[in-house]
């Protein structure tokens, strides 16, 4: 049974950056998209971007590129989700999600991690 | 961009009622539609995908419908653990988008 767990709680100065991880254990992980998604408090969900571990191939979403940088380490079966230029709006918990196939475009999210708390505060 | 529409934004409801949560995509979107449950501080939970298939293990009270631009999420016979909050997803495009949720209340 595949759990992906995320690094803990982060908070951050404005302009500062955070690097938060997501690693699978039990099970395949390279060959299924790993995206990043966030809810900031009292909020829905938004998506952040994926990355094919396979092939280290990612995508964002438009409002987060050029800040927004996603890899994928094989031999530890984790992804990380590094965030630059931190503003109080990107106050949020942050979330890895799994697809539910092996399959090299974006859908929907079968597995998730445990949430990340980040807070942007001077 | 593909926007998803869903409405009510609150509902309340009685255990053993049918509930109904709609959402409309700005665009037609197929049947590339899934369905989450979340509720207070947990990662949402997969119900619904390709707009009716049950994801494994998801009482069959949930289901799901529609094609093209709105899609529904049916809970026959809503129970006490049903109380939570709903979110639509399109990802139709390497861009997906939820909509803004359903939170559903013990009336």
């Amino acid at each position: 049974q595949v759990q992906l767990v995320q690094s803990g709680a982060e908070v951050k100065k404005p302009g500062s950056s955070v690097k938060v991880s997501c690693k699978a254990s039990g099970g395949t992980f390279s060959t299924y998209p790993v995206s990043w998604l966030r809810q900031a408090p009292g909020q829905g969900l938004e998506w952040v971007g994926w990355i094919l571990p396979i092939f280290g191939t990612a995508n964002y979403a438009q409002k987060f590129q050029g800040r927004v940088t996603i890899t994928a380490d094989k031999s530890t079966n984790t992804v990380y989700m590094e965030l630059s230029g931190l503003r109080s709006e990107d106050t949020a918990l942050y979330y890895c999600a799994r697809a539910k196939t092996e399959t090299t475009v974006v859908e929907y999210f079968q597995l998730w991690g445990q949430g990340t708390l980040v807070t942007v505060s001077s | 961009d593909i926007q998803m529409t869903q409405s009510p934004s609150t509902l309340s409801a009685s255990v053993r009622d049918r509930v109904t949560i709609t959402c409309r995509a700005s665009r037609s979107i197929s049947s590339w539609v899934a369905w989450y449950q979340q509720k207070p501080g947990k990662a949402p939970k997969l119900l619904i995908y390709k707009a009716s298939s049950l994801e494994s293990g998801v009482p069959s009270r949930f289901s799901g419908s529609g094609s093209g631009t709105e899609f529904t999420l049916t809970i026959n016979g809503l129970q006490p653990d049903d109380f939570a909050s709903y979110y639509c997803q399109q990802y139709n495009t390497n861009s997906p988008a939820f909509g803004q949720g359903t939170k559903v209340e013990i009336k």
